[in-house]
């Protein structure tokens, strides 16, 4: 049981460039989110998912794109990547609220 | 959306039992409170969740007054690897809505020896 996964841990961009930061769960859990914590701060979120098929915003959504296809996989894209969206991004997932989120291990990101 | 005000740090000594207070003056009906801690480079690690009274698991206890405006984490006998961020969070969590939980700054617990 592998919980939360993310991947890649770290990536260096360089600014205008796209990408897209997996995050997949095994644990059948039907709610998803995407946070991004930047240094000495809390987690901010920017995306989130009730089921396959379902999306919306979270408090800093501009920049990023998500989608649901899968109960198992939200991934994260960042369409034209700015030195402002350097951060650490984590993505969590949660059954139904109850119990709280189980968070992944983070993704490191660094726009030059 | 239910604002929480912690204190900003707090220090312990190893053994020590810690407890660390959570203001949430507008808590709506149906919300919960969670608490979470972060090490370092890492995710956020749930620790607790309640509604109101005790709830108690191997980790920490939580409790809530019946007015239900602040709640209280509380870490018993605790060492240098419990030296972290704790996050206190309130929101209804049957909504389907994560922006009902919304991460503050935390307090950052320091252990001494």
């Amino acid at each position: 049981n592998a919980g939360v996964t993310q991947t890649p841990k770290f990536q260096v961009l360089k600014t205008g460039q796209s990408m897209t930061l997996q995050c997949a769960q095994d644990m059948n859990h039907e709610y998803m989110s995407w946070y991004r914590q930047d240094p000495g701060m809390g987690l901010r979120l920017i995306h989130y998912s009730v089921g396959a098929g379902i999306t919306d915003q979270g408090e800093v959504p501009n920049g990023y794109n998500v989608s649901r296809s899968t109960t198992e996989d939200f991934p994260l894209r960042l369409l034209s990547a700015a030195p402002s969206q350097t951060s650490v991004y984590f993505c969590a997932s949660s059954l139904q609220g109850v119990g709280g989120y189980t968070f992944g291990s983070g993704t490191r990101l660094t726009v030059v | 959306l239910a604002k929480t005000t912690q204190p900003i740090s707090m220090d312990s000594y190893e053994g020590q039992e810690v407890n660390i207070t959570c203001s949430h003056n507008n808590i709506a009906t149906n919300d919960y409170i969670t608490w979470y801690q972060q090490f370092p480079s890492q995710g956020p690690r749930f620790i607790i969740q309640g509604y109101k009274t005790k709830v108690t698991n191997e980790v920490a206890s939580l409790f809530i007054p019946a007015d239900r405006k602040s709640s209280t984490l509380s870490l018993p006998r605790v060492s240098l690897s419990d030296t972290a961020v704790y996050y206190c969070l309130v929101g209804d969590i049957s909504s389907g809505s994560a922006r009902q939980l919304t991460f503050g700054s935390g307090t950052q617990l320091t252990v001494l020896p």
